[in-house]
């Protein structure tokens, strides 16, 4: 079956370092690939998507590209800052984004803890 | 426009209780998604509800559950339960099946003791 397999944490780095967290993916078909982040006591918001290969997810000084032929898909974010500490998750959906699939589902990586320290 | 809300935020029960959960997706949104969240297994899909349907369902127990109501709200049960329960368990609403974003709620915080 599908499967997301994320860099173990916890990273901790300073403030303004460089970040990649790396995701590497098992998936037949073409999913969309996710990057989630789940602050303390918080549900998960969606950081960026991308949903096709050579496809480049950005949003809030986080950038991740749809590799497949290396079947991954790195978070990395030039500048950390203390407000970036949370938990970060990378994730596949089944059906590759077609709407109506009877199917459909995320599946998740374990996650990363990061921490950013000041 | 509102998020999706859970409730109740936090409960503790004992073994061999039973309990449900619910939750209201985002306005208009149709599909309704369960996911439990746990140290040692990450986040794992439960089942996903659209149009009151159980659309797909992932690999728990019987003991697991749930529904959807006509207005898309959704309620998980979960019987006789286990130490293993203990779990945050999230929503998540879509506007349609198989739709690629998901809007999480803050979750259950569920412990049995």
């Amino acid at each position: 079956g599908n499967s997301v397999t994320q860099m173990e944490g916890p990273v901790t780095l300073s403030e303004e370092a460089f970040l990649t967290i790396n995701c590497t993916y098992t998936a037949t078909g073409y999913p969309s690939l996710f990057w989630y982040v789940q602050y303390p006591g918080e549900g998960l918001q969606l950081l960026l998507k991308a949903t096709k290969a050579d496809d480049k997810g950005s949003n809030k000084g986080f950038e991740a590209t749809y590799r497949k032929e290396t079947t991954s898909f790195h978070l990395e974010k030039g500048s950390v800052q203390v407000s970036d500490s949370a938990v970060y998750f990378c994730a596949l959906s089944d059906q590759g984004g077609k709407s109506g699939g009877s199917n459909y589902k995320l599946t998740f990586g374990k996650g990363t803890l990061l921490t950013v320290n000041p | 426009k509102a998020g999706v809300t859970q409730t109740p935020r936090y409960l503790i029960k004992t073994r061999g209780q039973q309990v449900t959960l619910s939750c209201s997706p985002i306005s208009g949104h149709r599909s309704v998604s369960w996911y439990q969240q746990t140290p040692g297994q990450g986040l794992q899909f439960l089942f996903e509800y659209f149009s009151e349907t159980q659309r797909n369902k992932g690999n728990f127990p019987g003991r697991f559950s749930g529904r959807q109501f006509s207005n898309s709200r959704s309620e998980m049960n979960v019987s006789t339960l286990e130490l293993g329960d203990s779990a945050l368990y999230l929503c998540a609403s879509s506007p349609r099946t198989g739709g690629d974003e998901q809007f999480f709620g803050p979750g259950t915080r569920l412990t049995v003791l």
